[in-house]
């Protein structure tokens, strides 16, 4: 059973670097897949962040990518995001997901709460 | 952008019957070589991340329930629920996977 863990800081001040990362379990990230970031504001609906294939090829949502680094070590099976510059605006539940070779998310983290506030 | 526009944004249903959810596409995800659309269904209960229900609009993922259906192509789309069961009230949402950015439907809340 593959299973996805965000970790990281819950708090961010604005104008700092937001930084999660996704633990994987239960598949190897170097065995194949796309791997990648979601997110939901408060009361808000989803959106996609990126995507990373196992090779470090990324896909990037371009209304964010000017901000956005995402990385895989596949040695430790987890992925990252590191999201710059934050404002109150990229306060949001983020979760890690596997995503297929056409799409769609078929395995979700449970997802972890970022808030950017000073 | 395909922006994805669902509808009705929450619908209550009584015990045993149809709920129909719906979701537009502002330009067509169909891709005409495989005559697949490029649609996913999500549902996401209170406090839990979104399951995947539905792929290529209409393929069921493993273990969903066969109450759960998805028909539409092309923009126009819809996910059935046949006899609503009360561990179906959650939030559901359309995915266009045709072009990046990947974008979702707004949600559509099902109640009973």
């Amino acid at each position: 059973q593959v299973q996805l863990q965000e970790s990281g800081p819950g708090l961010v001040k604005p104008s700092e670097t937001l930084s999660l990362t996704c633990g994987v379990s239960g598949y190897s990230i170097s065995s194949g897949y796309y791997w990648g970031w979601i997110r939901q504001p408060p009361g808000k609906e989803l959106e996609w962040i990126g995507t990373i294939y196992h090779s470090g090829t990324t896909y990037y949502n371009p209304s964010l990518k000017s901000r956005v680094t995402i990385s895989v070590d596949a040695s430790k099976n987890q992925f990252s995001l590191k999201l710059s510059s934050v404002t109150a605006a990229d306060t949001a539940l983020y979760y890690c997901g596997r995503r297929s070779s056409s799409g769609y998310f078929d395995y979700w983290g449970q997802g972890t709460l970022v808030t950017v506030s000073s | 952008d395909i922006v994805m526009t669902q509808s009705p944004d929450s619908l209550a249903v009584s015990l045993g019957e149809r709920a129909t959810i719906n979701c537009k596409s502002s330009q067509s995800v169909l891709y005409s070589s495989s005559n697949k659309s490029y649609l996913a269904w999500y549902q996401q209960k209170p406090g839990q991340p979104p399951k995947l229900l539905i792929y290529w609009a209409s393929t069921r993922e493993s273990g969903v329930p066969d109450r759960f259906s998805g028909s539409g192509s092309g923009t126009d789309f819809t996910l059935t629920i046949s006899s609503l069961q009360a561990e179906d009230v959650a939030v559901y949402y359309c995915q266009q996977y045709y072009s990046t950015p990947l974008t979702f439907g707004g949600g559509t809340k099902v109640e009973i």
